[in-house]
């Protein structure tokens, strides 16, 4: 059964500071990861999906990165703003092309102070 | 509309009332998904849909929990003789295809069981 994880729960970062959030996940069979970001009391908005052939996908401050072998992701996000505060997830397809759902880690909550 | 629309966006209901939550997902979408945040936590799967058949109701809770979709559009998640456990916000996504492309989220409908 699919698992994901995701460190830390929580992060607070001054504003302008360059930071990493970390995904990992236990069966490397997946079809693709998508990040989402997560405001409070709000549904989800994707960031960036990024296709188990790919390593890497960028936009604007953002990067997505994807080592499927070793389970692992990582979203970077560069010169945090206060308006990046909110609740980041990660999410996995697993490898079955009829369609399977997305498997969602409990999110890495960041604040960033101005 | 452009998005995935969701009603309502708040519901209220007393403790063994049914309850049926909507979802309109973005147009030409053939993949949808609901599933249930409870407060604080992570998103769990609660069923797919591919067209209107649903391969995988897995994350069904219990047989208070069901839902059916209709002409490939419209989908409803009916929960009978609602539990205060059942308080969560229901998420409702839509995917073009089951392959590799990103999956959209309405705002969610936050159900109260009181």
């Amino acid at each position: 059964k699919q698992e994901v994880t995701q460190i830390p729960a929580a992060l607070s970062v001054p504003e302008g500071e360059n930071l990493v959030l970390n995904c990992s996940f236990t069966d490397s069979a997946i079809y693709n990861l998508q990040w989402f970001r997560q405001d409070p009391g709000k549904g989800l908005t994707s960031l960036l999906l990024i296709q188990s052939s790919q390593r890497e996908q960028t936009s604007g401050r953002l990067n997505a990165s994807l080592d499927k072998s070793s389970g692992r992701s990582t979203l970077y996000i560069a010169a945090s703003q206060p308006g990046d505060s909110a609740t980041y997830l990660c999410a996995v397809r697993g490898g079955n092309q009829a369609g399977t759902a997305l498997i969602f880690g409990k999110g890495t909550t960041l604040s960033v102070s101005s | 509309g452009a998005g995935v629309s969701q009603s309502p966006s708040n519901k209220v209901t007393e403790k063994g009332k049914d309850v049926e939550l909507r979802c309109d997902p973005i147009s030409g979408h053939t993949a949808l998904y609901w599933y249930r945040q409870r407060l604080g936590q992570g998103l769990e799967f609660l069923i797919y849909f591919q067209g209107n058949s649903a391969p995988d109701k897995s994350g069904l809770p219990s047989d208070r929990f069901s839902a059916e979709r209709t002409g490939e559009s419209v989908s409803t998640l009916t929960i009978q003789r609602t539990q205060q456990e059942d308080s969560a916000v229901y998420l409702c996504a839509s995917r073009l295809t089951p392959g590799g492309t990103e999956a959209f989220f309405g705002q969610g409908t936050r159900l109260t069981v009181v």
